[in-house]
């Protein structure tokens, strides 16, 4: 089935050392976003690629990057994490244009900063 | 800048019964697409319903449909003989149909709780 993979399920990393997340699809879309969701919370978008055009939220902290080699995957590089980056980072996907074309989620990194 | 509103933080109810999930949303648009989102505990979040602003027939989806109020602004989910699988936070979300990288506005959520 195609879908979108995120590795790890589970990251937990120390103050202040590099993470990176990943995410891959098999949807071919040309539309990948990254997100922050906290407990009980909406998903905050920190940024998408359409295709390989970078866009990036105004409000989203220098500490995040993100890298798109290809079509299919797409990182997450946290550069210095604090203990409030400790979150759900979830990716999705879509088609762009069109009615139909819905944002596909993975099922998330849960990050732990300690 | 377009936001929307989910004005129940939690909702109960009980099995085989019916709630009703409220959205409202605020835009100076009249073409724009709206969704309802469903995440389930630890799972993905999947879609569970969409409703083109265009079309005045509310959306259905087997058990879940939609009133839809395009003057007030107003989208609410409807779910029909609920299910302990209902559980789950919901999220209404907006579209723009200028919007040409999908991009969503989210609302706050609400949990749904299912008694058995």
């Amino acid at each position: 089935d195609a879908m979108v993979i995120q590795n790890p399920r589970y990251q937990v990393t120390q103050f202040g050392k590099p993470v990176t997340l990943s995410c891959s699809q098999t949807l071919n879309h040309n539309v990948m976003y990254w997100y922050q969701q906290k407990s009980s919370q909406a998903p905050k978008l920190l940024f998408h690629y359409y295709d390989k055009d970078f866009n990036n939220e105004a409000d989203t902290p220098d500490n995040f990057q993100s890298r798109r080699p290809n079509t299919s995957f797409c990182f997450l590089d946290i550069r210095s994490p604090g203990l409030g980056d400790a979150a759900m980072y979830l990716c999705a996907t879509s088609k762009a244009g069109g009615f139909s074309y819905e944002q596909y989620f993975g099922p998330g990194t849960r990050l732990t900063v300690t | 800048a377009q936001t929307v509103t989910q004005s129940q933080p939690e909702m109960s109810v009980q099995e085989a019964e019916t709630v009703t999930l409220s959205c409202t949303y605020d835009t100076s648009e009249s073409d724009y697409y709206l969704f309802w989102y469903k995440q389930p505990p630890s799972r993905q979040m999947i879609l569970v319903i969409r409703q083109e602003a265009y079309k005045q027939q509310n959306a259905t989806e087997n058990r879940f449909s939609v009133n839809f109020q395009k003057a007030a602004k107003s989208f609410s989910l409807k779910i029909s003989d609920s299910q302990l699988g209902d559980a789950a936070m919901y999220f209404c979300a907006y579209r723009s149909a200028r919007n040409a990288g999908n991009m969503l506005t989210f609302g706050g959520g609400t949990r749904l709780m299912v008694k058995p």
